[in-house]
């Protein structure tokens, strides 16, 4: 079982927004501002999306966004398109130590 | 451009050792970046292995029970991963990773290989 919760699945039309949430303790997200979210899609590449909560590395649409508010982390997605349909997946860094969420599988409709 | 390469044998029997390279290319892996080493069971999340500095330094998953192992090469600009006594629960996607020694996030990834534990 993941230490950091997230939902199964989410889903939304285009141009709608989606929140994915993340849910860990006061031992990882809660304890630093060391969140980041990834975007997985069959046959490529790993993408970081956010960073520390809510910084976006070069290159990722403005429409992604992070936020943290005590033991949870959560990841925006506005005005969604086909392309964001993947896999998401938050993790935690805690002194040297890596966690990552179990992964939510957004469908865009 | 930085790329990252995984590669090695897709069909492990139980009890072997699974072992994986990742060749670095655009980028020295002498520079101040850790390189790790994640993957994903089929159907599940993603899970950390470890990652390892250049010079050696490392930390690992205390969850793999000290069967993996990770090294690193300069003079070949790659980076190793040995995971001893392997069982079908090691059947995943491995997905090598750049981390920077100032950071806390995965910055570029490899496009994962399948590797299945299978008699």
């Amino acid at each position: 079982q993941s230490a950091l919760t997230q939902p199964a699945s989410v889903s939304g039309s285009p141009g709608q927004s989606i929140t994915i949430s993340c849910t860990g303790t006061s031992s990882n997200i809660g304890d630093n501002n060391y969140v980041s979210w990834y975007q997985l899609r069959p046959d490529e590449a790993p993408k970081l999306i956010i960073y520390e909560v809510n910084n976006r590395p070069s290159g990722v649409s403005d429409r992604f966004s992070g936020s943290k508010s005590g033991d949870t982390a959560s990841l925006t997605i506005s005005g969604l398109q086909a392309e964001d349909e993947a896999d998401y997946y938050c993790s935690s860094y805690t002194t040297a130590f890596v966690t990552f969420g179990g992964g939510t599988k957004l469908t865009v409709l | 451009q930085v790329q990252l390469q995984e590669s090695g044998p897709g069909l492990v029997k139980p009890s072997d050792t699974l072992s994986l390279t990742c060749a670095v290319s655009g980028f020295s892996i002498s520079s101040h970046y850790w390189w790790g080493w994640i993957r994903q069971s089929p159907g599940k999340g993603l899970e950390w292995i470890g990652y390892i500095y250049y010079s050696g330094g490392a930390y690992y998953n205390p969850s793999l029970k000290s069967r993996a192992t990770m090294s690193v090469d300069t003079s070949k600009n790659h980076f190793s991963l040995e995971l001893t006594s392997v069982t079908a629960v090691d059947t995943a996607v491995y997905f090598c990773a750049r981390k920077s020694a100032l950071y806390t996030y995965f910055d570029c990834w490899g496009q994962g290989t399948l590797v299945t534990v299978s008699s």
